[in-house]
């Protein structure tokens, strides 16, 4: 089972600044398989890049994905005020895994 | 409009059995793999079990093996969740999931499932 670990556990960050979350595999995998998410409370989760670098119907080009291997970054260019939220990467397989979650709060 | 309304979540003794439906709409079920995905309280979010799209193939996360069941039934567009043997850390949100070779592209809003003596 491929394990993906997040990091950092929380970022603190101003609307108008950049976000760069990582998500790293504990052995390599495909990128096809590499989807990341946001989550707010209370909602549901809306899947936001698939495939590590394609976004997801309706998701703002401020979000975009890249990566390779064993190493995935999330980009928010510019945060907005409902950017804050939860981010989790997620490894598709035949038993897909969850890394533990990247919170972006408001610094 | 794609829909995915979870129920039958509620309050269960510890070892007891609940039931979790998802009624799909807006979209045609039976081409579509399923999921479950949890999230216990102030935890991440954790796959638990999927389904081909004609039920002859599931898979499960290893702490609810033996212990849940995946079902579905097409012509009802719906997906079930049995699950027996019920433990404290089984308390969680339960999300309905669709899953398209675009990502698990539609989600539920979830159904609370507590376990408590």
């Amino acid at each position: 089972e491929v394990v993906l670990t997040q990091s950092p556990g929380t970022l603190s960050l101003s609307p108008g600044e950049r976000a760069t979350l990582s998500c790293r595999a504990s052995q390599s995998v495909s990128s096809n398989s590499l989807d990341w998410y946001q989550h707010k409370p209370g909602q549901a989760p809306r899947l936001l890049i698939y495939g590590a670098s394609t976004r997801a119907t309706g998701i703002p080009d401020r979000f975009s994905g890249s990566g390779s291997g064993t190493d995935f970054t999330l980009t928010i260019s510019r945060l907005e005020p409902e950017d804050f939220a939860v981010y989790y990467c997620q490894h598709y397989s035949i038993s897909p895994t969850f890394g533990g979650g990247t919170k972006v709060e408001i610094k | 409009e794609v829909q995915l309304v979870e129920s039958g979540g509620g309050l269960v003794q510890p070892g007891g059995s609940l039931r979790l439906s998802c009624a799909a709409s807006g979209f045609t079920f039976s081409d579509y793999w399923m999921h479950w995905v949890r999230q216990a309280p102030g935890k991440g979010l954790v796959w638990v079990s999927r389904m081909n799209i004609d039920g002859t193939t599931t898979t499960y996360a290893d702490s609810v093996k033996g212990r849940f069941t995946i079902s579905r039934d097409n012509a009802k567009s719906a997906l079930y969740l049995q699950m027996n043997s019920l433990r404290v850390d089984d308390t969680a949100v339960y999300y309905c999931v669709r899953s398209a070779a675009i990502g698990n592209d539609y989600w539920g809003q979830g159904t609370l499932v507590t376990v408590s003596s």
